[in-house]
């Protein structure tokens, strides 16, 4: 066990609907990252909050969009779903290391999406 | 643009041998560079990390290597077992850890 807690395990939804995934981070990190994977493509990075700030972005679609709260749990919006958005997405979190991650991510299982 | 390649091929060895997965990179000048494992459907977990002026680090039956003039880093599984088939990731970057699309290796009893 991560540490790292996602919601919804999995989610099956409709072309051009509008899902919120959640994401608790482990104890004490301060750092929150959201990557998609879908079959033919590897482990693509869209985001990443520090403390409450954005620090840096992926090739992330502007149809998503995620935020990191002050209790640090983040929820990436994915809106006007199209098929090639069924994906698992991944959060993962990492220590207080500071401006730059120098650490190991500690990733969740993952929430699967199926857009129909 | 930056790169990250690792074998495209899966990897099929016999139980007890050795396991050699490469992973090359492009326009990265990495302070260091990290191995994950990812089985199937679930997520990744961290392995080994090794910092640009570590040449070798080991952990248990994991060795990995780092070269920033060929801009490489080897991964060794020795005495390989079945329980270590998965798909092994490596992955570097600052800010936005970047992830290869990683080698699947399968350890026959």
């Amino acid at each position: 066990d991560s540490g790292v807690t996602q919601t919804p395990k999995h989610l099956i939804t409709a072309t051009g609907q509008r899902v919120t995934l959640r994401c608790s981070p482990r104890s004490g990190d301060l750092s929150v990252y959201w990557y998609q994977q879908s079959l033919d493509q590897g482990l693509q990075f869209l985001i990443q909050y520090y403390n409450g700030e954005e620090r840096a972005k992926g090739n992330i679609l502007e149809r998503f969009s995620a935020q990191q709260f002050p209790d640090l749990h983040s929820e990436l919006n994915l809106s006007s779903l199209e098929l090639g958005d069924s994906a698992l997405y991944f959060c993962a979190s990492s220590g207080p290391s500071g401006t730059t991650n120098t650490g190991e991510l500690f990733f969740g299982e993952g929430s699967r999406l199926t857009v129909l | 643009s930056q790169k990250i390649e690792q074998n495209s091929e899966a990897l099929n060895i016999q139980e007890g041998k050795t396991a050699t997965l490469t992973c090359n990179y492009t326009n990265y000048s990495p302070a260091y560079l990290q191995w994950y494992r990812q089985d199937p459907g679930r997520g990744p977990v961290f392995l080994l990390l090794i910092r640009e002026n570590e040449k070798e680090k080991r952990k248990e039956r994991l060795k990995v290597t780092f070269d920033t003039t060929l801009k490489q880093s080897l991964f060794h599984i020795t005495a390989s077992q079945p329980a270590d088939s998965a798909t092994y990731l490596c992955a570097l970057g600052d800010y936005k850890l970047s992830f290869g699309a990683g080698t699947t290796v399968t350890v026959r009893a």
